[in-house]
């Protein structure tokens, strides 16, 4: 099974800074099919970002995804009020697998 | 507009069983894999099942896999998690998922999700 980290734990940032979140798997993905999801308090996920790059439906393009192999990053430019969430990665090429999450939390 | 409603979960003692549904609407149900996943409470995302538009490939995580059963009834747009020998670590909310972009892999994304059904085992 591949395990994905996720890292920080918890980031403190302010509405107009840049996050950058960090998904380490414990073996190479497949063709890079990972993804990302949002998750507010009491809903449910929201796909952000399929094939490690590609933006779901909807997705606004400060959000952005790059990486491959072990190492993948999910950046949103600049925080706005409504990005502040927990953030999982999840990977599809062997399995699936989700990561523990990345809580960004307003400083 | 996609539409996922979940039900069915609820307080069950360990060892017991309990089914969820899951219907769906706004979409071709019986084009779609369907999926679920949960979440223990204050916990992450962990994928429990996965089946194909039309039952012939049926995929279960390492943990539930033997005690339970996905199955669906595209007649009905309804897609369900039969649930056996439940253990205390199988609460938490249970989301039904369609599956999302097309890939070649035999598992994928989650483009839509339902609310979610709790579920609690405990004696």
């Amino acid at each position: 099974e591949i395990v994905l980290t996720q890292s920080p734990g918890t980031l403190s940032l302010s509405p107009g800074e840049r996050a950058t979140l960090s998904c380490r798997a414990s073996q190479s993905v497949s063709s890079s099919y990972l993804a990302w999801y949002q998750q507010k308090p009491g809903q449910a996920p929201r796909l952000l970002i399929y094939g490690t790059s590609s933006r779901a439906t909807g997705i606004p393009d400060r959000f952005s995804g790059s990486g491959s192999g072990t190492d993948f990053t999910l950046t949103i430019s600049r925080l706005e009020p409504e990005d502040f969430a927990v953030y999982y990665c999840q990977q599809y090429g062997s399995s699936l697998t989700f990561g523990g999450g990345t809580k960004v939390e307003i400083k | 507009e996609v539409q996922l409603v979940e039900s069915g979960g609820g307080l069950v003692k360990p060892g017991g069983s309990l089914r969820l549904s899951c219907v769906a609407s706004g979409f071709t149900f019986s084009s779609q894999t369907m999926n679920w996943v949960r979440q223990a409470p204050g916990k992450g995302l962990e994928w429990v099942s996965s089946i194909s538009s039309s039952s012939s490939h049926i995929y279960y995580g390492g943990s539930v896999k033997g005690r339970f059963t996905t199955s669906r009834d595209n007649a009905k747009n309804s897609l369900y998690l039969h649930m056996n020998s439940l253990r205390v670590e199988d609460t938490g909310v249970y989301y039904c998922a369609r599956d999302g972009p097309p890939v070649p892999t035999a598992l994928g994304t989650f483009d839509y999700w339902g609310q979610g059904t709790l579920v609690t085992v405990s004696s």
